[in-house]
């Protein structure tokens, strides 16, 4: 069956450092959607990749989906405090949308 | 306020208690869905409801049933919980069924702890 694993599972970093999470399937993706969970709070949809080989960019965060639609990787450049948070990648299959397990990052002042 | 009201935001109940989650969106969206969030578990998709018809039970025990009087309005009526069922319950909405390029709104969720 399909699997789709995101990595890492924590990451601390200093504040702006850059910082990068994955999420890596076993099977071709129809698309892939990325979320941010802060702390106490709920998941906030962030962006959508659909094409082979998509980048998007939201300031200083890039989203790309890999050639094979296989895998997708979400870039935060120059971390900030506000970056806080769990950041989960999902995904469509059997019309369900299945999230992966997250990464948290932490942010050291 | 992300447009998906969830009431309580916190609740505590016995194991014998009976008590329900309530969650509404005045988004206009037609398919609403039931997660729910544990410590050391990835969101777990329980319940999808499309146009107010239930399509999906993700294998859900009996002592957690939904209901969805309109496309508005959803309810998750808990019985007989275990302490293993602790954990965060989000409702979130879309605009259709199945795929969404503008993703799911979820609401601020649900605390429950049973004890």
């Amino acid at each position: 069956g399909q699997q789709v694993m995101q990595i890492p599972q924590y990451q601390h970093v200093q504040e702006g450092e850059d910082f990068t999470t994955y999420c890596n399937s076993s099977t071709t993706l129809s698309n892939i959607q990325w979320y941010k969970q802060r702390p106490g709070g709920h998941p906030v949809f962030l962006i959508q990749l659909v094409k082979s080989g998509e980048v998007k960019k939201q300031k200083r965060l890039t989203f790309q989906f890999g050639e094979a639609k296989k895998n997708s990787s979400l870039h935060i450049t120059a971390t900030q405090t506000t970056d806080v948070g769990t950041y989960f990648c999902a995904w469509f299959g059997n019309e369900k949308l299945t999230f992966g397990t997250g990464t948290r990052l932490t942010i050291i002042p | 306020e992300t447009g998906v009201t969830q009431t309580p935001r916190h609740l505590v109940m016995g194991m014998t208690n009976k008590k329900s989650l309530k969650c509404e969106q005045h988004l206009g969206h037609n398919a609403m869905y039931w997660y729910k969030q544990s410590a050391k578990k990835p969101l777990e998709l329980m319940f999808v409801y499309n146009f107010k018809e239930q399509t999906e039970n993700n294998s859900v025990p009996s002592r957690f049933s939904p209901e969805c009087p309109n496309s508005s309005h959803l309810f998750l009526h808990l019985h007989t919980l275990q302490p293993e069922d602790s954990a965060l319950y989000l409702c979130a909405s879309s605009l259709m069924p199945g795929q969404s390029s503008y993703g799911y709104t979820f609401g601020s969720g649900t605390r429950l702890t049973v004890v």
